[in-house]
């Protein structure tokens, strides 16, 4: 069964500490990894696609990287505005559908 | 201008009742979605239109019927209305059955049920 889990559940860094959620997945088949952010009483925003493993994206202080197992969203010297529930999801192969973990709630604090 | 809007934000209700939830996308999209995200922020997909035609029907209770007057509108009626209801209810769409992969999410519809 098709499968995704995020960890940590939860994630207080101070400003400008650097840290990586991680996302680990089960799938038959992946044609997409998605990163999205969500802010409360917000609907998820995308932030990336990676599609093949060693491929790496990065949008201002985020870096999503993509091996056959798991992806990495990194954070570097991360501000308050940072915080946010990050998602990940895969699209597999053989349906229409993402399928989402659960999220890492990260918090940033001055 | 709002890409997927969705109405209403908020609905209280009691047990038993019946409610709609409107959708609507400007984004010229073919597909449109209703995931359901529970308490702990777990997303799951529940149902999926292509161009109108019911492409994705997840194991969902009867009592929730999806309706696409034209691929521009996903609206979502739920009957008889439980406790277990209770989330928040998001409408998204994304290019012809997801073919770049990015989903546009509308604000999401907060059902609380008493």
């Amino acid at each position: 069964e098709d499968q995704v889990t995020q960890s940590p559940e939860a994630l207080r860094l101070q400003e400008g500490e650097s840290s990586s959620l991680n996302c680990s997945y089960t799938v038959s088949g992946l044609r997409g990894l998605f990163w999205y952010r969500q802010d409360p009483g917000k609907g998820p925003e995308f932030l990336f696609t990676l599609y093949s493993a060693g491929e790496e994206k990065e949008k201002e202080r985020l870096k999503a990287t993509l091996t056959k197992k798991e992806s990495f969203l990194h954070i570097t010297a991360p501000k308050p505005e940072d915080s946010a529930t990050y998602l990940c999801a895969v699209h597999p192969y053989n349906t229409d559908k993402l399928i989402f973990g659960t999220g890492t709630r990260l918090q940033v604090f001055p | 201008d709002t890409a997927v809007s969705q109405t209403p934000k908020y609905l209280v209700t009691q047990m038993g009742n019946d409610k709609s939830i409107k959708c609507e996308q400007n984004l010229g999209h073919d597909t449109m979605y209703w995931y359901k995200q529970d308490s702990k922020k777990f997303l799951k997909i529940m149902f999926s239109y292509n161009n109108k035609e019911l492409i994705i029907n997840e194991t969902v209770p009867n009592r929730f019927s999806p309706k696409s007057p034209d691929k521009a509108h996903l609206n979502l009626h739920i009957n008889s209305l439980e406790l277990g209801d209770s989330a928040v209810y998001f409408c998204a769409s994304s290019t012809r059955r997801l073919n770049t992969g990015e989903l546009f999410f509308g604000e999401g519809s907060r059902l609380t049920v008493l």
